[in-house]
């Protein structure tokens, strides 16, 4: 069945850069869409961004542009995220949500990586 | 960007209740709608895509409805594992959430 795997927990410093990574299993990588959506503690969901592996297009919400940067490793199968310049906004769970395509929904998801930004 | 808002955003409620939770969309975005449901701790499920479409697995006491900037998820007689918060998403022009409707046992 399909899996994706995130890496774990990470604690950082305000102005450090973090890199969180998603590992899919269980289909074939190159088909799909790999999206980043983050959760703030008690808040809603905030999409961040999104790749198409075999096309190697990215896009960004506009209010992460210059910070959020996503790839993805064909050959392991694995998405990354990085956001740089933390700040303490930035302490969320990052998941990553599997989509068809650039026009559907999310059917599989990560099972979330928190990410503290502390001093 | 198109700016999802749902209501209400707290929902009091009883098993066996009919509820219904409402998302708009700032401009048209056809029946390019989803709805998730999500609990604490764990990462959002999906329910329904293309405004009405059922997920498989998903229980047909959920259903949702709607076209063009007006949508609503109905959970008919609501049962104990449907407590959660439920989000809208849009996905005609990039992607965006509403602000999300905790369901909790009145």
């Amino acid at each position: 069945q399909v899996q994706l795997v995130q890496s774990g927990a990470e604690v950082k410093k305000p102005g450090s850069s973090v890199m969180v990574s998603c590992k899919a299993s269980g289909d074939t990588f190159n088909k799909y869409v790999f999206n980043w959506v983050r959760q703030a503690p008690g808040q809603g969901l905030e999409w961040m961004g999104r790749i198409i592996p075999i096309l190697a297009v990215t896009d960004y919400a506009q209010i992460l542009q210059g910070r959020v940067t996503i790839t993805a490793d064909k050959s392991t199968s694995t998405a990354f995220m990085e956001l740089s310049a933390l700040r303490s906004e930035d302490t969320a769970v990052y998941y990553c949500a599997r989509g068809d395509n650039s026009m559907a929904p999310f059917d599989h998801w990560g099972q979330g990586t928190l990410v503290t930004v502390s001093s | 960007d198109i700016q999802m808002t749902q209501s209400p955003s707290t929902l009091s409620a009883s098993v066996g209740d009919r509820v219904t939770i409402t998302c708009r969309a700032s401009q048209s975005i056809g029946i390019w709608l989803a709805w998730y449901q999500q609990k604490p701790g764990r990462a959002p499920k999906l329910l329904i895509s293309k405004a009405s479409t059922l997920e498989s697995g998903v229980t047909s006491r959920f259903s949702g409805s709607g076209s063009g900037t007006e949508f609503t998820l109905t959970i008919s007689s609501l049962q104990p594992d449907d407590f959660a918060t439920y989000y809208c998403q849009q996905y005609k022009s990039y992607l965006s959430f509403g602000q999300g409707t905790k369901l909790e046992i009145k």
